[in-house]
């Protein structure tokens, strides 16, 4: 059982359409970070979100962390193909250590 | 500021045998954390280390062990290799424990 779902697992679209990614769990967490992966390469820390209710905007993406701190969103807009490639949550469970991941969205923006 | 870098890219063991990989932590970050990425899937936590000591690890079995050196560095080790272990690991490094981390690429580990 995966404790951080993703969904959609994978998503084609065009390129200028809007998406979002959810991030889902049971568990609470004290922090939930997105990050983006590259083939080849590790993965690159986009944001973190601590505050339920929390939302943080990067250029076109806007990150959204519930108010129970239990799932959050990516919501990209007007997609570009160099948005494409696998995007990861990972929460911070409280009082743990360890990052637990989600098993991630590959997305392809299509020209 | 370098990041973190791994050391080997890419290797390939038989089942049986035993591996080192190395991992070099961004300056300045005294924790240290491993994951293994199985194709297509999210990184799963392994273990973590700060300031050289072990304070979390996940559901892997006793022969994934690791270490952090005193300028912060790091080492995942694998004995008794089995097919299911090719997969690619993942170092990260940040300055405490509840920051962003930073990934290295990866090394690709194929066990045949």
């Amino acid at each position: 059982t995966q404790l951080l779902e993703q969904s959609p697992q994978f998503l084609s679209i065009q390129e200028g359409e809007n998406l979002t990614v959810y991030c889902n769990s049971s568990s609470v967490f004290s922090s939930l970070q997105w990050y983006r992966q590259e083939p080849g390469e590790g993965p690159v820390l986009l944001v973190t979100v601590v505050t339920g209710g929390e939302v943080k905007k990067l250029k076109r993406l806007t990150f959204q962390f519930g108010d129970a701190r239990k799932d959050s969103s990516l919501h990209i807009t007007a997609a570009q193909p160099g948005d494409t490639g696998l995007y990861l949550c990972a929460g911070r469970i409280q009082g743990a250590q360890k990052l637990v991941f989600g098993q991630g969205t590959r997305l392809t923006i299509n020209p | 500021e370098t990041g973190v870098t791994q050391s080997p890219t890419h290797l390939i063991k038989t089942r049986g045998q035993q591996v080192t990989l190395r991992c070099s932590s961004q300056s300045g970050h005294n924790t240290v954390s491993w994951y293994q990425q199985a194709l297509g899937q999210g990184p799963q936590f392994i273990f973590q280390y700060y300031r050289e000591e072990e304070n979390g690890r996940g559901n892997f079995p006793p022969r994934f062990s690791g270490l952090q050196f005193p300028n912060y560095s790091s080492e995942l080790n694998v004995n008794a290799l089995e097919l299911d272990d090719s997969a690619l690991y993942l170092c990260a490094s940040a300055m405490g424990a509840k920051d962003g981390y930073t990934f290295g690429s990866g090394t690709r580990l194929t066990v045949v």
